[in-house]
């Protein structure tokens, strides 16, 4: 079991472009979470994904994000026009029921 | 709103002594209490968790007490080792397996040779 997979480990766009992140849960998980860590802080909840379903986007700035978690293939989390201020961490977990996994992350550096 | 807090940011501790990491919450709902580490550049590991129904778990030299009645948890650290060095968080939930984590801000745990 490989966990849960995040891609890329690091990203680097420019103010404006797009950043999409992704996410594979572990085996056997079909709830997917995302949350954002800014430096020397705890993770914030954004979003809580089932199949083809978002069931909690209360963590979700209302503009420029969107999360999807399609039948086939991994969660996306994308941000479109980055900003300097979306730069941080974004990790996903994936829960069942022998609880949440977090995966390494992806680091967004926006320049 | 819900929110989980550290009373100390750092805490530094020599090799081989036993470590206090405190956490305060202020939602009396939740059901679920868990401490992660997190090393530098690594996503949160999961290190103990403690149900409401109860108010104290061990590990292997971890032991994590819930205080419901001052809404305070705690995770003990034995015999600290350099790998424990990281930033300890505690977060809650409303059940365990499912839904939202809410963080505490951390605490930097530094172990001295």
């Amino acid at each position: 079991n490989a966990g849960v997979m995040q891609n890329p480990r690091h990203l680097v766009r420019r103010r404006g472009q797009e950043a999409r992140l992704r996410c594979s849960p572990m085996k056997g998980h079909s709830h997917v979470y995302w949350y954002r860590q800014l430096p020397e802080e705890g993770l914030k909840f954004m979003v809580y994904l089932q199949k083809e379903n978002i069931i909690d986007e209360s963590g979700m700035p209302k503009e420029r994000f969107s999360a999807e978690f399609p039948k086939e293939g991994p969660s996306i989390l994308r941000i479109q026009q980055v900003v300097r201020g979306d730069s941080a961490a974004y990790f996903c977990a994936s829960s069942g029921v022998d609880g949440y996994t977090f995966g390494s992350g992806t680091r967004l550096t926006v320049v | 709103g819900e929110s989980v807090g550290l009373h100390l940011p750092t805490l530094s501790v020599q090799e081989g002594d036993n470590s206090i990491i405190n956490c305060a919450y202020s939602n009396s709902a939740s059901d679920y209490f868990i401490w992660y580490k997190q090393e530098s550049g690594k996503g949160p590991q999961f290190i103990i968790d403690i149900r409401s129904n109860m108010d104290k778990r061990q590990g292997q030299r971890v032991t994590v007490l819930l205080n419901k009645t001052v809404k305070h948890l705690s995770l003990q650290i034995a015999a600290t080792q350099p790998g424990d060095s990281a930033v300890y968080f505690c977060a809650e939930n409303k059940a365990q397996g499912a839904q939202k984590l809410v963080f505490g801000q951390g605490t930097r745990l530094t172990i001295n040779p």
